[in-house]
């Protein structure tokens, strides 16, 4: 069936620093979201795309939806303690509707 | 609108017991997702719906899973019977026709001993 690569499986890094994950499949599909897990909650939408090449930016994040279709990236800048969570891509499907998750990057902040 | 409801938040169960997890989408939403999540296998899709009629539940991991979802503002997961295994924390998403985007209720954690 279909797959999400999502990498890396996780980070450690020190406050300040920026940070990029990605997501690559061998399916292309019509829309790429990025949520935000924290402990405890459902994930959170933080940023969808919707068309091959756009750029979209959300306060310090910025995510693009790749030419081929296929992959997305999310960058984080300047990060915060509160950054702190799992991170995942979703790709979707427009025609079966169909929304399916990367494995997720476990992010951790050193203040 | 309050959001995907889910219900109960938290489920404990003996192995070989029945278990109804329940989900009310936002209103004028058309899809809804049931999706499992665990450590080793993360966010498993396990069955959608589009207009209350399932789509897809190729994830659904054995005949001891069944859902339904009766009118659109309901629906079920349910487990009959249960084994330790099941344990995960179950979440059920909802879209709207048209948009790419999803959101998720706070998921049912279960967990069967």
């Amino acid at each position: 069936g279909q797959q999400l690569n999502q990498s890396p499986q996780s980070m450690f890094i020190q406050e300040g620093e920026d940070v990029s994950m990605n997501c690559t499949s061998s399916s292309i599909f019509n829309t790429w979201l990025w949520y935000k897990q924290d402990p405890g909650e459902g994930p959170v939408l933080l940023i969808a795309l919707y068309k091959a090449g756009e750029l979209t930016s959300n306060g310090r994040l910025t995510a693009q939806f790749g030419i081929t279709r296929k992959d997305s990236f999310l960058n984080i800048s300047a990060s915060i303690p509160s950054d702190v969570g799992i991170y995942f891509c979703a790709g979707r499907n427009s025609n079966t509707g169909k929304l399916i998750f990367g494995q997720g990057t476990t992010l951790q902040v050193k203040p | 609108d309050a959001g995907v409801i889910q219900s109960p938040r938290h489920e404990v169960t003996e192995m070989g017991q029945e278990v109804t997890l329940r989900c009310k989408p936002i209103s004028g939403h058309d899809y809804l997702f049931w999706y499992r999540q665990t450590m080793m296998r993360g966010l498993e899709l396990l069955i959608y719906f589009n207009n209350n009629v399932p789509i897809d539940d190729s994830g659904m991991p054995e005949d001891r899973f069944s859902a339904k979802m009766p009118n659109a503002s309901f629906s079920t997961l349910k487990i009959q019977p249960s084994e330790p295994r099941d344990s995960a924390v179950y979440f059920c998403a909802s879209s709207q026709q048209g948009s790419g985007e999803a959101f998720f209720g706070q998921g049912t954690r279960l967990t069967v001993v």
